[in-house]
């Protein structure tokens, strides 16, 4: 079945480490995008990539790296810059350039700082 | 710059209630509007949309319609069920890359 995979569901972090948040998709998609979500606070956007080798920053962007190297993949490293990590976080993809706001998301990932 | 507001939860109602959760936007020019559903433990699903005004957007007996002079996207249903205990997300899209920005999300708990 088509869909997005996100793994691992729940990671647990020491202080000052950086971790990767791994996102798959094989919906043939183009524009791939990656949310954070914390209670109360809807979600905010952190990176978005239309193509591949191409990404742009979101509204939250620091403390925060993607690549794009593959169509199908769209890794988010939470690096230690980042103050307040612990949150849910959400990828989702589209098909490029139809500006449909139809986003198909994955399960998310659940990050907990120790 | 763009933004939604939604009524804030939690909302509590009993089976086959009447429910309405408020949704108001403000945008430059007349931006698609969406309902998003999240379940449990899960990621997020679109549940309706609408792209222009006087639009309804329905789905699994979920409307909202777009009313541009009030700038809402209100969500009823009819009669809920436990199942759609969930939370709810209103959302506009934003520029010609399809981001989406989202309301803060209202939290429904339907009691059998």
């Amino acid at each position: 079945d088509g869909g997005i995979t996100q793994s691992p569901k729940y990671l647990f972090r020491k202080e000052g480490q950086n971790v990767t948040l791994s996102c798959e998709q094989n919906l043939n998609h183009d524009a791939m995008y990656w949310y954070r979500q914390d209670p109360g606070q809807g979600l905010r956007l952190i990176y978005y990539s239309q193509i591949v080798n191409d990404f742009q920053k979101g509204d939250i962007a620091e403390g925060y790296s993607v690549s794009r190297e593959k169509k199908e993949s769209f890794p988010l490293t939470v690096t230690s810059a980042q103050k307040n990590p612990t949150a849910f976080y959400l990828c989702a993809s589209t098909i490029q350039g139809a500006n449909t706001g139809e986003l198909f998301f994955g399960e998310g990932s659940r990050l907990t700082v120790l | 710059g763009d933004s939604v507001t939604q009524m804030e939860g939690p909302v509590t109602l009993s089976e086959e209630a009447f429910l309405t959760i408020n949704c108001t936007y403000t945008a430059t020019g007349y931006p698609s509007l969406f309902w998003y559903v999240q379940y449990p433990g899960e990621g997020l699903q679109l549940l309706l949309k609408a792209t222009k005004a006087d639009d309804k957007g329905s789905n699994k007996g979920f409307e909202a319609t777009y009313r541009k002079e009030t700038t809402s996207f209100h969500l009823e249903k009819g009669s809920v069920q436990v199942s759609d205990s969930a939370v709810y997300f209103c959302a506009l899209v934003r520029g010609s890359q399809g981001n989406l920005i989202f309301g803060k999300g209202t939290k429904l708990s339907v009691k059998p």
